[in-house]
């Protein structure tokens, strides 16, 4: 089966940093994502790895280790209006699939406070 | 460039009737794909499109659920008749790739509700 696991919700200050986990379970693996969603918006893609190691675009980075399962989302420089939903998401694909659907977690709510 | 639409935004029906909800994909995307976000659970989905033809349909819950994506441009995606459990946020989305993983544009999602 699939499992996705990253916290419910977070809070931090704006001007830090914060780290969002995620850790999955999933059988086949072809790379995991990350989305971010403001409320009633549409999902907006933050970040791809597939290979192990620290991805950085600006102000967000994005880290994967395959053996251990585990991911996380690194946040620098709060501003307001990161507060949104940051969701993990896994391509479980297989060989001879075809389909590169998405498995994704429950989404992490991040609150950015003054 | 457009994004991902669909519509309408809400809808809600009464349980047993039917409901079609429409995705329009980026231009020049052949893959498009169906998820479904229900109350306090996580995005899940449906299936996949490419082009016209149906790539993998795992997803869909029961055969109350009929997608279609005639002509491989937009797709509808009708459920009858609608029961309770079908009220969520429906989202489409769409991606380049021919082959191997991409990323995947969402559009706003639909949010269904049955009365």
């Amino acid at each position: 089966g699939q499992n996705i696991d990253q916290p419910t919700e977070m809070t931090a200050t704006e001007g830090a940093i914060v780290q969002i986990n995620c850790t999955y379970q999933t059988s086949g693996f072809n790379g995991l994502f990350w989305y971010q969603q403001h409320a009633g918006e549409a999902p907006t893609f933050l970040s791809y790895n597939v290979l192990d190691g620290l991805e950085e675009k600006g102000r967000f980075s994005s880290f994967l280790s395959r053996s251990k399962g585990y991911s996380y989302l690194l946040l620098k420089e709060l501003q307001m209006k990161d507060s949104a939903s940051y969701l993990c998401a896994v391509s479980p694909w297989t060989p001879g699939a075809g389909s590169y659907q998405l498995t994704f977690g429950k989404g992490t709510k991040l609150s950015v406070i003054p | 460039e457009a994004g991902v639409t669909q519509f309408p935004s809400h809808s809600v029906i009464e349980k047993g009737q039917t409901v079609t909800l429409r995705c329009d994909p980026i231009s020049g995307h052949d893959n498009l794909y169906w998820y479904r976000r229900v109350m306090g659970k996580e995005i899940k989905f449906l299936l996949h499109f490419v082009k016209e033809s149906k790539q993998d349909e795992s997803g869909m819950p029961n055969n109350r659920f009929l997608a279609e994506r005639t002509g491989g441009t937009y797709s509808t995606l009708k459920v009858q008749p609608a029961e309770l459990e079908d009220s969520g946020v429906y989202f489409c989305a769409s991606s380049q790739e021919v082959a191997g993983v991409g990323e995947q544009y969402f559009g706003p999602g639909t949010r269904l509700t049955v009365t």
